[in-house]
């Protein structure tokens, strides 16, 4: 079946470090990648998505490349900032085992910028 | 409206009190996903309806859990009995396409934090 390994938090940097979060995953198929991000009290909400290899996700800094040779999907940002702040997901959308496509999660890193 | 409406936002129950989460997708989203997520955990699939058809329940963790979306909007994630180790926050998530022709991008309400005493 399809999964997503991340590396665990919490991640603690200073703020204008430069950030990197792991994320390989197992796929059946070929899936759709992506990074949820969850600020503090709020929902899931998308930061980025690549939808085919070698593609790159970007948005608000924050970049990631679609690796199919090395199954990874890892999440960078040259210079954090404090309202960066959250849990990040990665997650996969493939068609798996059951015909469905759905997302599967990974189980979230917890990034923390000090000023 | 403007984005997906999940209530309760909070809901303490007593172990063996059912329970009842409602979601309001996005208009006309033909998909609807909910998801479990423990504490620290990743959301883990659940169920997901395409319009009114509940077309898969395998992550539904027993048959206390029941899902049902009657007319292809709303839905309603129902826990009969409840237990301890049902405490999580149940999430729903809409996306506008069916299984065909989407990236299966998600979109997610703020989710019902469930407390079972």
């Amino acid at each position: 079946g399809n999964s997503v390994t991340q590396m665990e938090g919490p991640v603690t940097l200073s703020e204008e470090a430069f950030l990197t979060i792991n994320c390989t995953y197992t796929a059946t198929g070929y899936p759709s990648l992506f990074w949820y991000v969850q600020y503090p009290g709020e929902g899931l909400q998308l930061l980025l998505k690549a939808t085919k290899a070698d593609d790159k996700g970007s948005n608000k800094g924050f970049e990631a490349t679609y690796r199919k040779e090395t199954t990874s999907f890892h999440l960078e940002k040259g210079s954090v900032q404090v309202s960066d702040s959250a849990v990040y997901f990665c997650a996969l959308s493939d068609y798996g085992d059951t015909g469905r496509r759905a997302l599967t999660f990974g189980s979230g890193t917890r990034l923390q910028v000090q000023p | 409206g403007a984005g997906v409406s999940q209530s309760p936002r909070y809901k303490v129950a007593k172990r063996g009190q059912d329970v009842a989460l409602r979601c309001d997708p996005i208009s006309g989203h033909v998909s609807l996903f909910w998801y479990q997520q423990a504490l620290g955990q990743g959301p883990e699939f659940l169920t997901y309806f395409q319009n009114e058809a509940q077309l898969d329940k395998s992550g539904l963790p027993s048959d206390r859990f029941f899902a049902e979306r009657p007319e292809g909007s709303v839905s309603t994630l129902k826990i009969q009995r409840t237990q301890q180790e049902d405490s999580a926050v149940y999430l729903c998530a809409s996306s506008p396409l069916g299984v065909a022709g989407d990236t299966g991008e998600l979109f997610f309400g703020e989710g019902s934090r469930l407390t079972v005493l």
